[in-house]
């Protein structure tokens, strides 16, 4: 079963631009959030956890347990956020990977 | 520190050969995952190691089999190359000792490619 979905492959946003990748999961236990980033030939690397509550390089993620989200979000795109974003699922032994957007910044 | 580092980078093989890829982790991490990336697919789990001495199967384990030689090494083998195979192939390793700690650390990933 699908634990995490990303319903857009592709995104192309303009710079300065707000951005949004969407994500949503499917778990019945206490959720741990995070999203990862892969930068062209760059290894995937975390970008923020909801735990932490954190902003990473302009990045903010909310976790709605009632809409059951962890949508990204950046109000000004910059051409350096061209990457692959992954949401990923932490179930307490293992991690799901939703299938990746692939967001390109149009300068 | 190194970090997580995958042998080989690229590798090509025939059907029916056999390989084994080499992941070591100098993090002293106790958890350690192997994950295939395909287009379309996102990253799918093959295998994992909760602690040394143990592994459990992911979501496509099927044609692979896994050895966590000791806490700093985790190889994933291919017993009977298919082309279904081919991909990138992602080691990984996380602390696993709470909620603040499961932040996965990748390598370089591993490019196979089965003829």
């Amino acid at each position: 079963a699908q634990r995490v979905t990303q319903p857009e492959k592709l995104l192309s946003v303009f710079k300065g631009a707000p951005v949004e990748l969407k994500c949503n999961y499917s778990y019945s236990g206490s959720p741990e959030l995070f999203w990862y980033v892969q930068y062209s030939r760059q290894r995937l690397q975390l970008l923020l956890r909801h735990i932490s509550r954190e902003s990473i390089k302009g990045f903010t993620a909310d976790l709605n347990k009632g809409e059951t989200s962890f949508h990204l979000k950046k109000p000004f795109a910059q051409e350096e956020d061209s990457a692959m974003y992954y949401c990923a699922l932490y179930t307490g032994n293992q991690f799901y990977f939703g299938t990746g957007t692939s967001l390109t910044v149009i300068p | 520190n190194a970090g997580v580092t995958q042998t080989p980078k690229f590798q090509v093989l025939k059907t029916g050969q056999s390989m084994t890829l080499q992941c070591a982790q100098d993090m002293n991490h106790n958890s350690m995952y192997w994950y295939r990336q395909d287009p379309g697919m996102g990253l799918r789990l093959i295998y994992y190691s909760a602690s040394e001495g143990t592994t459990d199967k992911g979501e496509v384990p099927n044609g692979y089999n896994v050895s966590r030689l000791n806490k700093r090494e985790f190889s994933l083998r291919l017993e009977s190359a298919a082309p279904s195979q081919t991909s990138v192939y992602f080691c990984a390793s996380s602390e696993a000792s709470g909620v603040a700690y499961n932040e996965q650390f990748f390598g370089p990933g591993t490019r196979l490619t089965v003829l």
